[in-house]
């Protein structure tokens, strides 16, 4: 079953405009929630970060939203630039587990057009 | 600084063959993570290393199996390869086990087994 969702498979925005990537989870032991962002050919490069005791992270264009309650996050990218497309992957990592290990959506591919 | 390398980028296998990848970590990292994408799906946790032990595994059968060294580089091996098996392998390293650390990737080596 799958413990973190993204549900849309592509978003379509225009460069300058707001892109808002969504993320649910079901798992309540999940702690730390991270995005990624992925070109092809190329591994997952981390983007931003909130542990479950903030409910929003800034950095740069990008911010993070956790809502706990809904076990919903989202990622805003404003404004939206033509190299921000790629394909972005939401993860979360278990506060039970021993170890790093991250479980990941099957991602979102975002598509921002001149 | 170098980041994660992997080798090789691409490999064609054949059913019932055995494969052996390789991951040299961040320097200074000592924990190294691999993970299985398929396509169309997000990275699936396969096993976590740290200082040379196994510290955590995911739902993978015995025909996989890694190693971590005394350089903290790590090695994957699968054997009695199945067409399934084809996919991304991603290694990913970070400075300890745990905690909120982001993990570092590597662009992956890309196994097609015929």
């Amino acid at each position: 079953d799958q413990q973190v969702k993204q549900n849309s498979p592509s978003l379509s925005v225009q460069e300058g405009r707001i892109s808002i990537l969504n993320c649910d989870y079901t798992n309540s032991m999940f702690d730390y929630f991270l995005w990624y962002k992925k070109y092809p050919a190329e591994g997952p490069t981390f983007l931003i970060s909130i542990s479950s005791i903030k409910d929003k992270n800034e950095d740069g264009r990008f911010t993070v939203f956790l809502n706990k309650s809904a076990k919903h996050l989202s990622l805003h990218i404003v404004p939206s630039q033509p190299g921000d497309s790629a394909v972005y992957f939401c993860a979360a990592r278990d506060s039970g587990g021993s170890n790093y290990k991250l479980t990941f959506g099957k991602g979102t591919l975002l598509t921002v057009n001149p | 600084d170098a980041g994660v390398t992997q080798s090789p980028t691409h490999l064609i296998k054949t059913r019932g063959q055995q494969v052996t990848l390789r991951c040299s970590p961040i320097s200074g990292h000592k924990s190294v993570s691999w993970y299985q994408q398929v396509l169309g799906q997000g990275p699936q946790f396969i096993f976590q290393y740290y200082e040379k032990e196994e510290r955590g595994r995911g739902n993978f059968p015995d025909r996989f199996s890694a190693r971590q060294f005394p350089n903290y580089s790590s090695e994957l091996n699968v054997n009695a390869l199945l067409l399934g098996d084809s996919a991304l392998y991603l290694c990913a390293s970070s400075l300890t086990q745990g905690g909120y650390e982001k993990l570092f990737f590597g662009s992956g080596t890309q196994l097609s087994v015929l």
